[in-house]
């Protein structure tokens, strides 16, 4: 069956050290990937995207992620955590031929200490 | 320019009565999304909407739940008899579909639904 796997429902990260989320999707094929962020009353925001090319992709506010194939994989990663990066994060794919359909993993929130 | 806005921001109802949620997406963004945001289910996909195409509506959970898109704009969220599950925060988004694939959808921030 299709799905999306974020492993680590709940993180801690002091600020100022780095942070990688996990997310793992099966598919058939590689699906378009995703990772976005919701802050405690703030909609969903796209954080970064990848289709195809360059398996490390930049996003903003100093997200990056890698797509490893062979590992089915798409983590996320900032070197340096701040405060206003606690939230919750959401790995999503939409397979090449669901029209931009988004299935998400259940996502991980990220606590981040002083 | 606006983003995606949904109305009511906030709705509480009694068990078996029908319900309205209205979304307003972008202009010019041919392509709506309905997605349900709950404790036990997640982030999962309701319906879709593309131009004047018939909607998708694999993601529907059950026969109450239907939606609308009027002049390929407003859509509309629809759940009848509703139920204590039907609790959630119903999210709709948008996206242009001219120019490329998986432009990116931009989320609204949501109606967040309560049935006693």
């Amino acid at each position: 069956a299709q799905s999306v796997t974020q492993p680590d429902i709940h993180i801690t990260v002091s600020e100022g050290a780095s942070l990688e989320l996990r997310c793992n999707y099966s598919y058939g094929a590689t699906p378009y990937l995703f990772w976005y962020v919701q802050s405690p009353g703030q909609g969903l925001q796209l954080l970064l995207k990848y289709f195809s090319g360059d398996t490390l992709v930049q996003g903003i506010k100093g997200f990056e992620a890698e797509f490893k194939r062979s590992q089915s994989s798409f983590n996320l990663r900032k070197p340096s955590v701040h405060w206003s990066d606690a939230a919750e994060y959401f790995c999503a794919v939409a397979p090449q031929d669901s029209w931009g359909k988004l299935q998400f993993g259940a996502g991980t929130q990220v606590v981040v200490t002083p | 320019g606006a983003g995606v806005s949904q109305s009511p921001s906030n709705k509480v109802t009694e068990k078996g009565k029908d319900v309205e949620l209205r979304c307003d997406p972008i202009s010019g963004h041919t392509a709506l999304y309905w997605y349900r945001q709950s404790l036990g289910q997640g982030l999962e996909f309701l319906i879709y909407f593309q131009g004047n195409s018939a909607p998708d509506k694999s993601g529907l959970p059950s026969d109450r739940f239907s939606a609308e898109r009027t002049g390929g704009s407003v859509s509309t969220l629809t759940i009848q008899r509703t139920q204590q599950e039907d609790s959630a925060v119903y999210l709709c988004a948008s996206r242009k579909t001219s120019g490329g694939p998986y432009n990116e959808q931009f989320f609204g921030p949501g109606t967040r639904l309560t049935v006693l």
